[in-house]
């Protein structure tokens, strides 16, 4: 049962520090969407990679936000540094070729910034 | 820009009674594509269907039912004989086939089924 991953599944850390989740998307879909989800603002999308490329970053903070795709079966995201608005809960999700409509979530990493 | 309203925020019902969550979107594309997903208290979020824009038919899978209406730019979720696994937050989405085919999710609806 082929499933997207991510980890840290939990983080608490404080004001100022690093902070990177990962994601290891379903062997051989090419799509990635990294999304935070907060009681504000519902589920908002970050950024988009496919074949590893970023198309479209548009709601990353960028002064603080980065997102990479170093491999194929890896994607990152990182805040750098890290704010209590950053206290959200972060899922990734892939999906396959041809069929990008079709999105598969991880089950998310609940990040606190205290 | 594309827009999905779910404009009941939370229910509550008692197991056995059927329940409609309520979706409505807006988009000037012709061709998009509709999902709902589910989200436990667990915290995933769990794929239940997707339906394109050129398919009104409705569709039914066991206690589940989608009632797809482009001429309300409606897309309702009907859960009938409700129990209390079913008690999570569900979303409606949108998704263009043109662009990067993102998802624009809806705030999201809270289903609270007592025993």
């Amino acid at each position: 049962d082929a499933r997207v991953t991510q980890t840290p599944r939990h983080k608490v850390t404080e004001m100022g520090q690093e902070v990177t989740m990962r994601c290891q998307p379903i062997l051989g879909h090419n799509t990635v969407f990294w999304y935070r989800q907060t009681m504000m603002q519902g589920l908002e999308l970050l950024a988009y990679f496919r074949n590893r490329a970023p198309l479209d970053d548009s709601g990353m903070p960028k002064d603080r936000f980065s997102a990479e795709m170093p491999d194929a079966t890896l994607a990152t995201l990182k805040i750098q540094p890290s704010e209590p608005r950053d206290s959200a809960v972060y899922f990734c999700a892939s999906g396959p070729p041809s069929r990008y409509n079709e999105q598969f979530f991880g089950p998310g990493t609940r990040l606190t910034v205290l | 820009a594309q827009k999905v309203t779910q404009a009941q925020t939370e229910i509550s019902v008692v197991e056995k009674e059927d329940v409609t969550l309520d979706c409505v979107y807006e988009t000037r594309d012709t061709t998009y594509y509709l999902f709902w997903y589910k989200q436990p208290p667990s915290g995933e979020l769990v794929f239940l269907i997707r339906r394109n824009s050129f398919d009104e038919q409705n569709e039914i899978s066991g206690r589940y039912s989608w009632n797809f209406q482009k001429s309300t730019s409606s897309f309702n979720f009907t859960i009938t004989a409700s129990q209390v696994v079913d008690s999570a937050v569900y979303f409606c989405a949108l998704s263009l086939k043109s662009g990067y085919s993102t998802l624009t999710f809806g705030k999201g609806t809270m289903l609270l089924v007592s025993p």
